[in-house]
């Protein structure tokens, strides 16, 4: 069974520009779920998805941030303008509907 | 609210060692899943276990064990004989309503 992909793995780019990151959930979770970890902290949810509708997306920067999840299956998540403070590695993670989720490679933004 | 805290930021042990990770836990649901999981280098989040909260028996896997209490709030994880590739960062979670909360993290060094 395939797991949680994730694109790019690195990326690279100056403060005020704009970024995406795409999410494939492995096949049949119906949650889907993007974390920010900075270095030295533990992931921190930004935004959770049930199929194509969001559940939670009370800690998402909505001024900058916004995350979709079209037809219910992959995600992208776009920061626009990134900050400095945006470096961090993403994680996505998907469900079933149980507790257990199944993480990704995670993408390792820096933004200088 | 939900807080997990790992207080061991970085703990560095020879091999063949025992290691033992603390976990203390919030929360004010009587319902809830406790997890562990492994962060290697490449940056995957790898899950190790769950424990739900009526479970309180603790759990053996190999090298691995978990001493649940909920008594305490704690949810310890064991590393037996450790090894070289035990080496890692190791995160407790809390999740609550399909939703986690992850301690800071502690780093583990194995040394050969």
């Amino acid at each position: 069974e395939a797991g949680v992909a994730q694109s790019p793995r690195y990326k690279i780019i100056e403060k005020r520009q704009s970024v995406a990151f795409w999410c494939n959930p492995i096949s049949g979770h119906a949650t889907l779920y993007w974390y920010q970890q900075i270095l030295g902290q533990g992931p921190k949810l930004l935004i959770q998805f049930q199929n194509n509708g969001v559940v939670d997306d009370s800690q998402l920067p909505k001024d900058r941030f916004s995350a979709e999840r079209l037809k219910g299956v992959d995600s992208t998540l776009k920061i626009q303008p990134a900050k400095l403070e945006d470096s961090a590695v993403y994680l996505c993670a998907s469900s079933l509907p149980s507790p257990e989720q199944f993480f990704g490679p995670g993408t390792r933004l820096t933004v200088l | 609210a939900q807080k997990v805290t790992q207080a061991q930021t970085e703990i560095s042990v020879v091999e063949k060692e025992d290691v033992t990770l603390d976990c203390v836990y919030e929360t004010r649901d009587t319902t809830y899943y406790l997890f562990w999981y492994k962060q290697p280098p490449s940056g995957e989040l790898v899950f190790l276990i769950r424990r739900n909260s009526f479970d309180e028996q603790n759990e053996i896997s190999g090298r691995y064990s978990w001493n649940f209490q909920k008594s305490t709030s704690s949810f310890n994880f064991t590393i037996t004989a450790s090894q070289v590739v035990d080496s890692a960062v190791y995160f407790c979670a809390l999740e609550y309503g399909n939703k986690l909360v992850f301690g800071a993290g502690t780093i583990l060094r194995v040394k050969s």
